[in-house]
């Protein structure tokens, strides 16, 4: 069965503390891995796709990258502004329908 | 601006009543979908529409409704069939099979 998991469920960091968040999967045939922003009562805000593994993609702090198994979004010297909920979805090549994890709610106190 | 408006914010719906949530694009896209987001769960599929005049079930359909009359607009209709529809919807469109742009969310709740 196609599945994401995402971990942590919850990460608290100080403000400049980097760390990584994982999202693992299994799915029969990927066509594309997507990561998503969402703000607390707001829809998700798309921030990167990565189609094969060793691709890697960066966007202020934040870097993704994609091996055969698993994604990482790692964030370099968070600050508060980047508190969000993270979430992870992958794309099956067979009918283009997205799967996705339940997310990492990120804190990052000052 | 381009985008997509989802209202109202916030609906509350009675025993046995259908309610309607509004989901307007203006970026031309010409795929459309319906999400429901649930505390500690990935986004569900409700219904996805590729061209106006079609669409297609998600995975959790039973008790919802759609049209797609044109392209900008694809509404979604809670019916009294769906026993537990509190949950927060999440309208998006995009460009086929590409990423997903989306509104900011209607808050479903039942008195």
């Amino acid at each position: 069965e196609d599945q994401v998991t995402q971990s942590p469920e919850a990460l608290r960091l100080q403000e400049g503390e980097s760390s990584s968040l994982n999202c693992s999967y299994t799915v029969s045939g990927l066509r594309g891995l997507f990561w998503y922003r969402q703000d607390p009562g707001k829809g998700p805000e798309f921030l990167f796709t990565l189609y094969s593994a060793g691709e890697e993609k960066e966007k202020e702090r934040l870097k993704a990258t994609l091996t055969k198994k698993e994604s990482f979004l790692h964030i370099t010297a968070p600050k508060p502004e980047d508190s969000a909920t993270y979430l992870c979805a992958v794309q099956r090549d067979s009918n283009y329908q997205l799967i996705w994890g339940a997310g990492t709610k990120l804190i990052i106190k000052p | 601006d381009g985008g997509i408006t989802q209202s109202p914010k916030y609906l509350f719906r009675k025993e046995g009543q259908n309610v309607t949530l509004s989901c307007e694009q203006n970026l031309n896209h010409d795929a459309m979908y319906w999400y429901r987001q649930d505390p500690g769960q990935g986004l569900r599929l409700i219904y996805y529409s590729q061209i106006v005049n079609d669409f297609q079930k998600g995975d959790i359909a039973e008790g919802y409704s759609v049209s797609r009359e044109k392209k900008e607009s694809f509404p979604l209709t809670v019916t009294s069939a769906q026993k537990n529809p509190t949950a927060f919807y999440l309208c998006a469109s995009s460009m086929r099979h590409e990423k997903l742009f989306f509104g900011s969310g209607t808050q479903l709740s039942v008195l």
